[in-house]
């Protein structure tokens, strides 16, 4: 059972909004430990979307936003498009715990 | 270009164990910390602990104290994953991924290996 709790499932129609929320506790997020946020297709490897925080690497469309504050962070995405549908994941640092992931999150487009 | 390539697939007997490799190019091994992760079939990310081969400190989740071992070859770019005593619940597709930064409390991974399924029948 992960420290770091996202929604199952979230969905939307092309060139909608949504958001995923990654919420945590004073052992991790709430503690100032960074959020990184992952992208995995079906049966493929994770993909780094976000690194701390809010740091898009290079050749992630700027559809793609994180946010971070108190014990909770949030990835946004923006005009939806078909090819974000896939399985997104936060990650984050526990004092008790060291390195944890959240729960994951579909994202289903419409 | 940095790729993690890693070892083939295996089946494993309960309370037996398995290492798997990971091996580094396009980079400078060295200077970076390779983590463990793994996801059990349609289930989420599990980070298991992290090696930084410069130093040959090893760090592992609490839950897998006692049954796993992280280490690293400097002279071949290569860290190891073993994992002993399996059961059926460790089935599972096992990744290692470079860290690239730990400098916010917590790593971040930029590349990734492409996976090894290990399946410990019941």
């Amino acid at each position: 059972q992960s420290v770091l709790t996202q929604p199952p499932s979230v969905s939307g129609a092309p060139g909608q909004r949504v958001t995923i929320s990654c919420t945590g506790s004073s052992s991790n997020i709430g503690a100032g430990y960074d959020v990184h946020w992952y992208q995995q297709l079906p049966g493929t490897a994770p993909k780094l979307l976000i690194y701390g925080n809010t740091n898009r690497p290079s050749g992630v469309p700027d559809r793609f936003s994180g946010s971070k504050s108190g014990t909770s962070a949030s990835l946004a995405i923006t005009g939806l498009q078909a090819e974000d549908e896939a399985d997104y994941y936060c990650q984050s640092y526990d004092s008790s715990l060291s390195g944890v992931f959240g729960t994951g999150t579909k994202v289903t487009v419409l | 270009q940095v790729q993690l390539v890693q070892s083939g697939a295996e089946v494993k007997k309960p309370g037996s164990s398995v290492k798997v490799s990971c091996r580094a190019s396009g980079g400078t091994f060295s200077s970076y910390a390779i983590s463990w992760v793994r996801q059990a079939p349609g289930q989420g990310l599990e980070w298991m602990g992290r090696i930084i081969p410069m130093l040959g400190i090893a760090e592992d989740a609490q839950k897998f104290q006692g049954r796993v071992t992280i280490t690293a070859d400097k002279s071949t770019s290569t860290a190891y994953m073993e994992l002993s005593n399996l059961r059926f619940e460790d089935t599972a597709v096992y990744y290692c991924a470079r860290d690239q930064d730990c400098s916010g409390g917590s790593c971040y991974s930029d590349y990734w290996g492409q996976g090894t399924l290990v399946t410990v029948p019941s």
